[in-house]
């Protein structure tokens, strides 16, 4: 079976703090995909990244950065010198090859960055 | 880029009527497009996944005849909410994954339709 855990729920941080977003999974394929989606007030899930099991490098993309660990199933996600636009709800997500390209969500995690 | 487009985003209908949302991609082949529905301040649920041509794959517990899917192209898929009912009322989202090989497996969202049955 495939799961995937949010532990936190809500984060509040100040502008500029760094905030990192765990994200835990499980899985018995050995091919599989994680995905990081964020969620603004408006509704739409914007795509953030997308990192295939083979591939255990970690990505920074601007004050966004991603650490993929295989040994610890966690695939978390730091935002640096956070700011208030980057307030949503954070989901990550993961397919597997037998999952028929079901995306598997956790629960996301609620980010507040205050000014 | 990959745009996925959904209309209406949203809609107040009465008690025993049909809505249908429209989900289009509009800059790629979508090979597989999928239907969630998400209730306040909860995560996605999958409801349905659709392939051009073919009859829906209804996940377990969502009623195929009270939701219709049906996806004519590449790029249009639509959910039709049959004899709607208060407990209808909710956030649906659409996703689409490309036909192009390099990123079959990323599935772009649509902004969502929020339905409110009176």
């Amino acid at each position: 079976a495939q799961k995937v855990t949010q532990a936190q729920t809500e984060i509040s941080v100040v502008e500029k703090e760094d905030v990192t977003l765990d994200c835990v999974y499980e899985t018995r394929d050995t091919t599989y995909y994680l995905f990081w989606y964020k969620q603004p007030p408006s509704g739409e899930l914007v795509f953030l990244i997308r990192r295939n099991s083979f591939d255990e490098q970690n990505e920074i993309s601007g004050r966004y950065s991603w650490n993929f660990q295989k040994s610890t199933s966690s695939f978390n996600f730091t935002i640096t010198a956070s700011q208030v636009v980057d307030s949503a709800v954070y989901f990550c997500a993961l397919r597997t090859n037998t999952g028929f390209q079901k995306l598997v969500f956790g629960t996301g995690t609620r980010l507040l960055v205050s000014p | 880029g990959a745009v996925v487009s959904q209309h209406p985003s949203w809609v107040i209908c009465k008690s025993g009527t049909s809505v249908k949302i429209e989900c289009r991609s509009l800059d790629f082949q979508a090979t597989t497009m999928f239907w969630y529905r998400q209730f306040p301040k909860q995560s996605l649920m999958l409801m349905a996944t659709s392939n051009e041509g073919s009859k829906a794959t209804y996940e377990q517990g969502v009623e195929k005849d009270k939701f219709l899917i049906n996806h004519a192209s590449l790029t249009l898929s639509t959910l039709t909410v049959t004899s709607a009912h208060p407990e209808d009322s909710s956030f649906y989202i659409c996703s689409a994954s490309r036909a192009d090989l390099q990123e079959a497996d990323t599935q772009y969202f649509g902004p969502g339709t929020r339905l409110t049955v009176l």
